[in-house]
């Protein structure tokens, strides 16, 4: 039983423009989510969280929307850059539940 | 501060042999945790440690194990490997074992079982 999970397994977009990349999850004791990019031959990096008690959190370009009531939630990055390309991971974790549970990961390619 | 540093950065091993990765946390951080992550598959939690205690552990066979030093430097190992085990292991690193606090990832050993 996948917890957490990112349906699109690529994504792309044209520099610019804004990438939306959503993530759903299954178990409502989640209260705090993350998302990590990662590059080849690298491991992942945080790039924004959010906890349960809003719904935004915003970083930049980066920006993270929660819906609890749907157990959606969505990162968007306004304007997209040709370095923006990565893998982005999305995770979710339960107070005092130890660490995170991880999504498979969307592919982000942004053109030039 | 120096990042997480895994080693070895890739290993080639045969069927039924058994491997042991290491992993060196930022200093000061005594969470470590240990992630599996192969295509289409995410990465999977397999166990995290703190304070030489293991605090948490993946839907793992008793195969994976792992354990933590004084100094907080973490292994772990596979024993009596299988082709499915093949994949790039990564090792996560942060202050304290919170649900909230930020890990710090290693770059990872690539395993492949042949």
């Amino acid at each position: 039983d996948q917890q957490v999970k990112q349906n699109s397994p690529s994504l792309s977009v044209q520099e610019g423009r804004i990438s939306i990349l959503n993530c759903d999850y299954t178990n409502s004791m989640f209260d705090y989510f993350l998302w990590y990019k990662k590059y080849p031959a690298e491991g992942p990096t945080f790039l924004i969280s959010i906890s349960s008690i809003k719904d935004k959190n915003e970083d930049g370009r980066f920006t993270v929307f929660l819906n609890k009531s749907a157990k959606h939630l969505s990162l968007h990055i306004v304007p997209s850059q040709p370095g923006d390309s990565a893998v982005y991971f999305c995770a979710a974790s339960a107070t005092n539940a130890g660490k995170s549970t991880f999504g498979d990961g969307t592919t982000l390619t942004v053109k030039p | 501060k120096a990042g997480v540093t895994q080693t070895p950065r890739y290993l080639i091993k045969t069927r039924g042999q058994q491997v042991t990765l290491s992993c060196s946390p930022i200093s000061g951080h005594r969470s470590v945790s240990w992630y599996q992550q192969t295509p289409g598959q995410g990465l999977q939690f397999l166990f995290e440690y703190f304070s030489e205690t293991q605090r948490n552990k993946g839907n793992f066979p008793g195969r994976f194990s792992g354990r933590q030093f004084s100094n907080s430097r973490s292994e772990m190992n596979v024993s009596t490997l299988e082709l499915g085990d093949s994949a790039l292991y990564l090792c996560a690193s942060s202050e304290q074992p919170s649900s909230t606090d930020t890990q710090y990832f290693g770059p990872g050993t690539r395993l492949t079982v042949l």
